[in-house]
């Protein structure tokens, strides 16, 4: 079955600088790539999503890049706000087999 | 409208007991899911429905029962649960099964389930 990882669990960074987080997957056949922003005691809520046929995708001040020979997606996000201080989860998604998420970065952004 | 609702907001149980949670959408989603999520755990996918069809069945203990009496209501009922089933229990929607096209998820607030 598939096998999400993501680093770093936790990262610090102050205000208006950028983060960056990686996950690695271990199936090839995973087509979707999301990322999710989860704030303490709320739903997760879809930030930005990739497909496998696509390499680097941008809305504002968050981007998603992914290598699909290296297993291998990222996420983005410059000028950070302290209102992006949340756990972040990345997931790959294999239509009709699984969907499974990375274990999460707690991010904190220091005003 | 992009509202996944669920009820009931707090749940507590007993081992022997059986209960249902519901889960409703009125966004014409034809994909709804079901999560469990621990403290500090990601979200763990449980069902997957499809066109009211059960698509993914993640190897879920029997005692944890899906339904999907249309294409507007998810239930999951509960039957003899063990403590360590506690946990945040999601439910979400989207227009399509993720990974056909780029269809948003939509996570409802969850049912909080306690078994004594």
């Amino acid at each position: 079955g598939e096998n999400v990882e993501q680093h770093p669990s936790t990262l610090s960074v102050q205000e208006g600088d950028s983060a960056v987080i990686k996950c690695t997957y271990s199936d090839s056949a995973s087509n979707y790539f999301p990322w999710y922003k989860q704030e303490l005691g709320k739903r997760p809520q879809l930030i930005i999503d990739i497909r496998s046929n696509v390499g680097e995708k941008k809305d504002q001040r968050i981007a998603v890049t992914l290598n699909k020979t290296a297993k291998h997606f990222s996420l983005h996000i410059t000028e950070t706000q302290p209102e992006d201080s949340a756990v972040y989860f990345c997931a790959a998604y294999n239509y009709g087999q699984n969907f499974v998420f990375g274990p999460g970065t707690r991010l904190s952004v220091l005003p | 409208d992009t509202e996944v609702t669920q009820t009931p907001k707090h749940l507590v149980m007993g081992m022997t007991n059986k209960k249902s949670l519901k889960c409703e959408q009125h966004m014409g989603h034809r994909a709804m899911y079901w999560y469990k999520q621990k403290a500090k755990k990601p979200p763990e996918l449980m069902f997957v429905y499809s066109y009211e069809k059960l698509s993914i069945n993640e190897s879920v203990p029997s005692r944890f029962s899906p339904e999907c009496p249309n294409s507007s209501l998810l239930n999951l009922h509960l039957h003899a649960l063990q403590p360590e089933d506690s946990a945040l229990y999601l439910c979400a929607s989207s227009q399509e099964e993720l990974g056909l096209a780029e269809y948003e998820q939509y996570f409802g607030p969850g049912t909080r389930l306690t078994v004594t």
